[in-house]
This record gives structure tokens, sequence and C-alpha cells, in this order.
């Protein structure tokens, strides 16, 4: 039982150039979010899914895009990256309703765009 | 209104002392306020949590105090050790559906052996 694991782990860009970060978890969750974590910001929520084929907007949305194709994977794409958008990227999964109360977050993706 | 005012920023403790990290709200309908523990280089991961019908939670040397009034929480950290060095996150959320997280900015707890 892998948990929640995120790829790449770290990844150098450079202004413009697109990436995905992929998100997988094995424990059958309904809900996946994606988030930045940025020094003295906390944890930013950028876009989330309530099941397979749906997404909605988190706090900090642009610039990303995201795709929950399949219930165990998360996609979160950024098409033209900049340097703001250098930070560590987690993603998170939770069961629906009440266990959406506690979300299990993966290791993370350190991205630097230079 | 959906903030969460997190402090300190750090933290320095001597081994065995008591740690308090303190968070404060404004939306009224929060319901759930967890505390999330991460250690460097790992993702953040749940430690305690709190409803606001109840004034105080403890898991070990973990406590949790609501004060649904002042719409404050704390996490206090007895005989605190250097294993407990980690960032700490308070969060709200809200039953709304998809009981999404607001996070406070974190504060960096270091315990000196």
């Amino acid at each position: 039982n892998a948990g929640v694991t995120q790829t790449p782990k770290f990844r150098v860009l450079k202004t413009g150039q697109s990436m995905t970060l992929l998100c997988a978890q094995d424990m059958n969750h309904e809900y996946m979010y994606w988030y930045r974590q940025d020094p003295g910001m906390g944890l930013r929520l950028i876009h989330y899914s309530v099941g397979e084929g749906t997404t909605a907007k988190g706090e900090v949305p642009d610039g990303y895009n995201v795709s929950r194709l399949k219930k165990q994977n998360f996609l979160l794409g950024l098409e033209s990256a900049a340097p703001s958008q250098t930070s560590v990227y987690f993603c998170a999964s939770s069961y629906s309703g009440q266990g959406a109360r506690e979300q299990f977050f993966g290791p993370g993706t350190r991205l630097t765009v230079l | 209104q959906q903030q969460v005012k997190q402090s300190p920023q750090s933290l320095i403790v001597q081994k065995g002392g008591i740690s308090i990290i303190n968070c404060a709200y404004e939306n009224t309908a929060f319901d759930y306020f967890p505390w999330y523990q991460q250690f460097p280089g790992k993702g953040p991961a749940l430690l305690i949590a709190i409803r606001p019908d109840v004034s105080e939670k403890k898991e070990g040397r973990f406590t949790i105090s609501f004060n649904k009034s002042a719409k404050q929480f704390s996490l206090h950290i007895m005989d605190s050790q250097p294993g407990d060095s980690a960032t700490y996150f308070c969060a709200a959320s809200i039953a709304s559906g998809t009981y999404k997280y607001i996070f406070g900015t974190g504060t960096r707890l270091k315990v000196l052996a």
C-alpha cells in the first residue's frame, strides 16, 4: 500500500516550458487535491477533484490546469511555466463526506522555474 | 473571512518544555480544526483535530485548546522532544460538501536537546 505518490520528485524548468505533475493514490479515495507550499504562505489549494472526471478551482488556480481521467490519478499541468511557480507541490487525497476531514499527502515535488 | 492566522512563525523550545502554537479564524461556519505535522522533505500528516463542540482534546503529549467565543485554537506539545522538531500547520474546514481546508501559514518548531 503505497498511499499517495508523486512524480517527479524534483524538476527544473525554464520560463515558458510546460510540464505535468502526476499524483497517484491506491486508497480508493474519491477526493484529490493539489496544493503549493511557499515559505511564509502555508499550503494553498490550487485545484481539487471530488470524483473521476470532475475538477474545480481552489484559491490559486491561475497558470495551472488539472485532469482526473482515472479515479486513482490526478494530473497538474503547467502550460507555460513562470518563475512565480517555483514552489513545492503537494498532492493529497481523502475519502468523501465526513471522511474528507483527513487528507493524506504525498511526499511533494520541488519545482524550480528559471 | 476565509483566513486562518497562525503564530508564531518559528519557535525554539528546550527539551521537556511546552510548545504552544496559536491560530485564529474569522469565519464562524468553520466546524473542524485539524493540526498537521510536517517533517523536512515529507508531506504533512494529520496530528490531531477538534470540533467546536468541545473545548479541549488530548492525544498523548498533544493537546488542542479551543475557544469558540474568541475564535481561537491552539496546539500544546507537552514534554517537547527533539523528535517533535517539524513544521506545524493549523487548518479549518466547513462541512459544505467538499470539506476543503484553509491552512495557516505554518510554525517551524525546533526542540533543543
